[in-house]
């Protein structure tokens, strides 16, 4: 069971949009719409960002928002700002009530 | 809104148990409603979920860390444990408390965190 795959890291220039991308299999991503997306800033606890593959809990900014393909699921931030900057993770259910995360993508604000 | 606290030795010998307590605040941790869990973080590295639970139900396990892996519940004083054997230097890293509403499914409620090292 590994990791879901997420790329290193990503940059943008604050006001504009970038895509994290988590890569899996049909049996975690692809087979089941329980994909959810964490902000974590250096040495502090990850936040909840993005459930349930798109949705967003209570607080949260509409700037971010996820969507999935196939085996693929997304997370997008729109007008970049410079507090976004942080590392990311995707986490999928993986069958048999276990979930599995990404390996976590570093997001540079230009 | 329910508060996590992660409590237990700092540094544990390699071959020994690594035991570790999650103290709730502000929600019962018998609620049927929530799961209750433990993540980790190795340093420099990505998230690993190790198991939870939810009140009367079943305990579910990475399958990595299954054999060496305990997660059991204390209703009278509102905690939850993780037990981890026979520990390396490869099970050194943060660990993290964490729940969910069954409605929602994503970790929402997490502990800071403690940093766990194995060393002799």
């Amino acid at each position: 069971q590994s990791a879901l795959t997420q790329p290193a890291s990503v940059s943008g220039s604050p006001g504009q949009s970038i895509t994290i991308s988590c890569t899996g299999t049909s049996s975690d991503v692809g087979g089941y719409n329980l994909v959810s997306w964490y902000q974590q800033h250096p040495g502090k606890a990850p936040k909840l960002i993005i459930y349930e593959v798109s949705q967003r809990p209570s607080g949260v900014s509409n700037r971010f928002s996820g969507s999935k393909s196939g085996n693929t699921a997304s997370l997008t931030i729109s007008g970049l700002q410079a507090e976004d900057e942080a590392d990311y993770f995707c986490c999928s259910h993986a069958g048999s009530s276990t979930w599995i995360f990404g390996d976590g993508t570093n997001l540079t604000v230009l | 809104q329910r508060q996590l606290q992660e409590s237990g030795p700092g540094l544990v010998k390699p071959s020994e148990t690594l035991s570790l307590t999650c103290t709730v605040s502000g929600g019962p941790v018998n609620s049927t409603s929530h799961y209750w869990g433990w993540i980790r973080q190795p340093p420099g590295k990505g998230l690993e979920w190790i198991g939870d639970f939810y009140y009367r139900g079943s305990v579910f396990y990475n399958v990595f860390l299954r054999s060496r892996s305990t997660i059991s519940v204390d209703t009278s004083k509102n905690q939850f444990s993780l037990k981890l054997t026979s520990v390396t230097a490869a099970d050194t890293a943060v660990y993290y408390c964490a729940s969910y509403h069954h409605d929602v499914s994503g970790f929402d409620s997490w502990g800071q965190g403690i940093r766990v090292t194995v060393s002799s």
